[in-house]
């Protein structure tokens, strides 16, 4: 079965501090794949995605992510994390070819501490 | 950027009555919106496809006698939740896609919280 797994719920990390959430798929090939965030009570925004090409894909808030097809992942990094990032955050993926039925991973809430 | 607006954001109802949940897509057509439904702490889980001008397919394990979904014209789906109950209380969240099926992305709406009391 299609599965995406985020195997960290919650994150907490210093405020300046590099980022790192990790991201593992499960698909018959290759799919879509997405990372999106989503604040508290509102809906989700896209940070990226990656269909094909380039395999480290940059995205919005200085956010990327490097898809690695050995070990079926898709981790979202980013340098330096400001507290305006804390949210929780979602890997998603969809058959290529379509996004219609697009499986979303558990989330990772992030905390930032000062 | 393509916009998804839900609406009411809050809703809160009595058991047993029915709530009916709007999206729309504000910038562009979308004849295929998703219905999404999210738990306390939970992820995001598929309930329903809206298709324009034809019937709702519907995840396995999701009522369609329960959720009720319309897609009345290329801008606008509706999910009544019928009857709703306290268990039917959560997170709804809606999605569109903008462009062509082969490389387009996700457009959320800001989703709606339902209680039923």
């Amino acid at each position: 079965a299609q599965s995406v797994t985020q195997p960290d719920i919650h994150i907490t990390v210093s405020e300046g501090a590099s980022l790192e959430l990790r991201c593992n798929y499960s698909y018959g090939a290759t799919p879509y794949l997405f990372w999106y965030v989503q604040s508290p009570g509102q809906g989700l925004q896209l940070l990226l995605k990656y269909f094909s090409g380039d395999t480290l894909v940059q995205g919005i808030k200085g956010f990327e992510a490097e898809f690695k097809r050995s070990q079926s992942s898709f981790n979202l990094r980013k340098p330096s994390v400001h507290w305006s990032d804390a949210a929780e955050y979602f890997c998603a993926a969809a058959n290529s070819g379509g996004y219609q039925k697009v499986t979303f991973g558990t989330g990772t809430k992030l905390q930032v501490i000062p | 950027g393509a916009v998804v607006s839900q609406h009411p954001s809050w809703v809160i109802c009595k058991s047993g009555t029915s709530v009916k949940i709007e999206c729309r897509s504000l910038d562009f057509q979308a004849t295929t919106m998703f219905w999404y439904r999210q738990f306390p702490k939970q992820s995001l889980m598929l309930m329903a496809t809206s298709n324009e001008g034809s019937k709702a397919t519907y995840e396995q394990g999701v009522e369609k006698d329960k959720f009720l979904i319309n897609h009345a014209s290329l801008t606008l789906s509706t999910l009544t939740v019928t009857s709703a109950h306290p268990e039917d209380s959560s997170f709804y969240i809606c999605s569109a896609p903008k462009g062509p099926t082969s490389g387009g992305e996700l457009f959320f709406g800001e989703g709606s919280r339902l209680t039923v009391l």
